[in-house]
């Protein structure tokens, strides 16, 4: 049961683009949203996140809409750089009968051609 | 400041053993939790463990246990490997919760 979605496994965009990145959730009691980016051989690394109280937050190149109607979210990247390449994940956090726990989707490769 | 550091970096086990994973979190944060990674897939909660108690498991058989020793780190144990349990087990800490979790490189398991 994918709780967090990301439809589409990959992304190739030319260098100073806008990349956008999307993600779906289907459990309405989501309050929070993360992305994290991943290199080859390294872990997550936390980007940016968004509350459901706003619509958007924005930090340097990277903005995160948030549709909660439409239980929808997108990360966008404005300019692209080669440097942006690499897997994006969306997560949220999930407290559940006493247990808290992180979710995430699959992830988008996202490549930046140069 | 160290990141978050894992050991050991890569290891291959053979069906029916058991293998040990070990984390050290950030200086100063107090919550760990470990995830696994299949390929293709995103990380999948496995435990978070929080001022050295369990605070949240994820859909994982008794197989996987851990601890959180009184200087944060922590352990993942999985007994008996399958081959399915080959994956990239990843450890993150935070000094609450699950905000802004900070990933150490993660440990490539092999199970042959």
């Amino acid at each position: 049961d994918q709780q967090v979605k990301q439809n589409s496994p990959s992304l190739s965009v030319q260098e100073g683009r806008i990349s956008i990145l999307n993600c779906d959730y289907t459990n309405s009691m989501f309050d929070y949203f993360l992305w994290y980016k991943k290199y080859p051989a390294e872990g997550p690394t936390f980007l940016i996140s968004i509350s459901s109280i706003k619509d958007k937050n924005e930090d340097g190149r990277f903005t995160v809409f948030l549709n909660k109607s439409a239980k929808h979210l997108s990360l966008h990247i404005v300019p692209s750089q080669p440097g942006d390449s690499a897997v994006y994940f969306c997560a949220a956090p999930l407290t559940q009968g006493g247990s808290e726990k992180l979710v995430f989707g699959k992830g988008m490769k996202l490549t930046v051609n140069p | 400041d160290a990141g978050v550091t894992q050991s050991p970096t890569h290891l291959i086990k053979t069906r029916g053993q058991q293998v040990t994973l070990r984390c050290s979190p950030i200086s100063g944060h107090k919550s760990v939790s470990w995830y696994q990674q299949v390929l293709g897939q995103g990380p999948q909660f496995i435990f978070q463990y929080y001022e050295k108690e369990e605070r949240g498991r994820g859909n994982f058989p008794d197989r996987f246990s851990a601890r959180q020793f009184p200087n944060y780190s922590s352990e993942l144990n999985v007994n008996a490997l399958l081959l399915g349990d080959s994956a990239l087990y990843l450890c993150a800490s935070s000094l609450l919760g699950f905000y802004e979790q900070y990933f150490g490189p993660g440990t490539r398991l092999t199970v042959t």
